[in-house]
């Protein structure tokens, strides 16, 4: 059984620090899915890692992952309120290329203070 | 593009009754599956479909049925709702690594 697990569950952090998000996971996946989430609302992606090594970044945000450790990782540079949400990981074990088969982490809560 | 569109917004069941939740999409998705959020937790897969007249189960499949006759519709049926279904129900549809999830629908089971 596929496990996802995130650190940490939740983060309060001032404006203009840097911090990073952690989504461990149990079995053997190349696909890997970063998604934010805001209060009532539905889920926002950010980015796609599909190899080894990949690194993806976006604004103040980065995103890698290290499949042979099974981790991925969510880099937060500067950090600026409008990022207050909740960050999601999830593993794709796929369906064939067809599809997606996500098993999510439990999320983090990132709070941004001014 | 409308893309994935789900009703209800909101829905208020008894224990017991049944009621469908609706999902379409208009990109000619092969792939949809529908998602359960409870408080403070990621999702978690109910059922999948990878195309019109095939479906399959994912992690969290009792309580719920699904049929797929068409390519843009998904329903999610609740057969006898119970408490424990109380959740926001997210459908998906995607092509390869391309993902894209509905609004979500609010349920709460009295």
């Amino acid at each position: 059984e596929l496990k996802v697990e995130q650190n940490p569950l939740f983060l309060s952090m001032q404006e203009g620090k840097n911090y990073t998000i952690y989504c461990n996971y149990s079995t053997t996946s190349d696909r890997l899915y970063w998604y934010r989430q805001d209060p009532g609302k539905s889920l926002e992606s950010l980015f796609v890692l599909l190899s080894n090594g990949a690194v993806k970044q976006e604004g103040r945000l980065m995103a890698s992952l290290d499949t042979k450790a099974r981790l991925s990782t969510l880099h937060i540079t500067a950090a600026v309120h409008d990022l207050s949400a909740t960050y999601f990981c999830a593993v794709d074990l796929g369906v064939n290329n067809a599809g997606n088969m996500l098993t999510f982490g439990g999320g983090t809560r990132l709070m941004v203070k001014p | 593009n409308a893309g994935v569109t789900q009703t209800p917004k909101f829905q208020v069941l008894k224990t017991g009754q049944s009621m469908t939740l609706q999902c379409a999409q208009d990109m000619n998705h092969e792939y949809m599956s529908w998602y359960r959020q409870d408080p403070g937790m990621g999702l978690r897969l109910i059922h999948y479909s990878v195309g019109a007249g095939i479906t399959d189960q994912g992690e969290v499949p009792n309580g719920y049925n699904v049929s797929r006759s068409t390519t843009e519709d998904f329903p999610l049926r609740l057969l006898s709702a119970a408490p424990s279904q109380t959740s926001v129900y997210f459908c998906a549809s995607s092509r390869g690594t391309e993902q894209y999830f509905g609004p979500g629908t609010r349920l709460t089971v009295l």
